[in-house]
């Protein structure tokens, strides 16, 4: 299984400012997958991103809002822009390996806006 | 995409077996279930995938149906460590949309 390194793990952050969370693969991987779990809640899939092309946004979630990299095949990055209160979530980074729906997790970067 | 239905919470006591239902009417042919476990302040973690009949390996085993439209999760003797939340995905084959439900929240009491 892939191992997927996250950082920050956690960042408390003034409002109106931005933040930006890496993930780091140890494998190549043709996808990664970007969640936000609030508090006390499932996971919710912001967006897909592959590797040379323009990520995959989910209904919901907007570029301006949440720019995501994907320079090569192990590493992607995820802006999380003007923040307000309601962004402090959890945002997990993901990829599926083995395109077999069986999706590996980093362990997360804990956001709180103040 | 195929939706799941699980229930929200469970409680259980040490020793006991568990079983986790979770209801996918609208499963695609080829779609996967995979159940992931997730404890507190950590991303989900893989436990089993299965296409049909009976999936096992260290942790569960998984039962699925002739007609695919539901699964379950069996965690066999669970201990307090077990405590955490369990999520049933069905598989988007080739579109690569894995949407969580909301979950079983599982108790283990002593």
């Amino acid at each position: 299984s892939a191992v997927i390194s996250q950082k920050p793990s956690r960042d408390i952050c003034q409002r109106g400012t931005s933040l930006t969370i890496q993930c780091q693969v140890d494998s190549q991987v043709t996808m990664m997958f970007w969640y936000r779990q609030q508090p006390g809640q499932s996971l919710t899939l912001i967006a897909t991103a592959n590797q040379g092309s323009e990520a995959t946004y989910e209904s919901g979630f907007v570029i301006d809002k949440f720019p995501i990299s994907r320079p090569n095949l192990t590493f992607s990055t995820l802006t999380v822009s003007n923040m307000s209160p309601e962004d402090s979530s959890i945002y997990l980074c993901s990829v599926d390996e083995t395109s077999g729906e069986k999706l590996f997790f980093g362990s997360g970067t804990q956001l709180s806006v103040l | 995409l195929a939706k799941t239905t699980q229930p929200i919470s469970m409680d259980s006591y040490e020793g006991q077996e568990v079983n986790i239902t979770c209801s996918h009417n609208n499963i695609a042919t080829n779609d996967y279930i995979t159940w992931y476990q997730q404890f507190p302040s950590q991303g989900p973690r893989f436990i089993i995938q299965g296409y049909k009949t009976k999936v096992t390996n260290e942790v569960a085993s998984l039962f699925i149906p002739a007609d695919r439209k539901s699964s379950t999760l069996s965690l066999p003797r669970v201990s307090l460590s077990d405590t955490a939340v369990y999520y049933c995905l069905v598989g988007t084959s080739g579109t690569y949309k894995y949407i969580f439900g909301t979950g079983t929240r599982l108790k283990v009491l002593a």
